[in-house]
Order: structure tokens, then sequence, then C-alpha cells
């Protein structure tokens, strides 16, 4: 079975700094790979995805990822982010069952 | 994108008590998506509901503890039965209205149960 592994719970970082959040899947054949946000008491927000083609997936607002095949990951990075940046971040996958798999999110926490 | 309405947006109830979610979509669409998101943790594919169709549960989720109507292409209600505290969650719609993979989810329902 498909699952999705988010490494880090939480990821505290200063304003204007760059941050990585991790994300690795198993599979075993092709998937599609998203990056979602759920911004405090808010529904979850597509950030961006990767279905086919260049492995480097960018966002409206500078988040991008990185597909990595070899290692199966999908790593969300920003190179300098903002405040308004805090949120809970879910990589999930798109298994051949047409369902998303969710890892368990990874807060990013942005400190002035 | 699709505008997903979910209501209510939050409710405190009994428990042994039931309560039904609503998710009305402003485009048709084949396939709703129910989940559950429990105090701290991710997100739980509860069932899948077609239009005209009996819904598709996940493992661990059973259609009398969660019964699911979709009478057409635009609406959807999930009931969640019986209610303990272990139900408190937020229960959150989602539909892929492109039909290329790009799911949106409605804002939430948060359940507390006492």
């Amino acid at each position: 079975a498909q699952s999705v592994t988010q490494l880090d719970s939480q990821v505290p970082v200063f304003e204007e700094a760059p941050v990585e959040l991790r994300c690795n899947y198993s599979s075993s054949v092709s998937v599609y790979l998203f990056w979602y946000v759920q911004y405090p008491n808010q529904g979850l927000q597509l950030l961006l995805k990767y279905l086919s083609g260049s492995t480097l997936v960018e966002s409206i607002n500078g988040f991008e990822a990185e597909f990595n095949k070899s290692q199966t990951s999908f790593h969300l990075r920003k190179p300098s982010v903002h405040i308004s940046d805090t949120a809970e971040y879910f990589c999930a996958v798109h298994n051949q069952g047409g369902k998303l798999i969710f890892g368990q999110g990874t807060e990013l926490s942005v400190k002035p | 994108s699709a505008v997903i309405s979910q209501k209510p947006s939050r409710d405190i109830c009994q428990r042994g008590t039931s309560l039904t979610i609503q998710c009305q979509v402003d485009s048709q669409v084949t396939m709703m998506f129910w989940y559950r998101q429990q105090p701290g943790q991710s997100l739980t594919l509860i069932a899948t509901a077609n239009q005209g169709s009996e819904a598709t549960y996940e493992s661990g989720f059973v259609i009398d503890k969660f019964p699911i109507s979709r009478p057409n292409l635009t609406f959807s209600t999930l009931t969640v039965s019986n209610m303990s505290p272990e139900d408190s969650s937020i229960y959150l719609c989602s539909v892929d209205w492109t039909g290329n993979y790009g799911y949106t989810f409605g804002s939430g329902t948060r359940l507390t149960v006492v």
C-alpha cells in the first residue's frame, strides 16, 4: 500500500529564512504528488502538484517542490518565508485506486 | 476553481445524537469525497460518493455509522450517527472539479462531541 511520510512534524523558522519541508512516499508505480496548505481554522488549499513532465513544480506564492523518483521524495522549499506562510502543510499521493493518501502534516511556524 | 460550501462550520453535540453535514458544490462533479481530520492528525478518507450509487467506504468506516447521500451532481451529505467523544474531528468534503487531479476541499465542519 502506498504511504506518505513527512519527516518533520514542526518546523520553526525566522522570517526571510529558507525552509524545506520533507516528504517521502512509498510506491512501486508512477504517482501523482501534491502539497496542500491549511491556514488556521481554514480548509485545505492546493499549493502545487506533480503529474508529469518537469520534476520541478512551482506555486504562485514562491514555493517549489521537486519530484525525485530515485529517492521517492517530493520536498517543498521556499527561499525566503514570510509570517503569512505560517500554516500546516500536507504532502499527499494519489494512488491507483483514485484516492489521496495524506502525510501526517508539518506545522510551519514563521517567527519575526 | 470550484466553490464548495459546507454546513455547519462547527457544532457541539451530545453523545448518542447524530449530525448531518452538507456539502454543496457550484459545479457538477462525478465523485465527492468525505474526509475526517482528527485533532492533531492528518486527513483520512471516509468514503467516496458517486451520484446514483451507494457510497464506497474505506476500511474502518461503515455505512451505519457514516451514512452518505448523493442525490445529485452538486450535493452530498454525511451523517455522523450515534456520536461519541471519539468522533470529535473536522469533517471535510472534497471534489476533483477539473478531472485533472485538481482536488478542492470545503472549509470543514468542526465537530465536538460532549
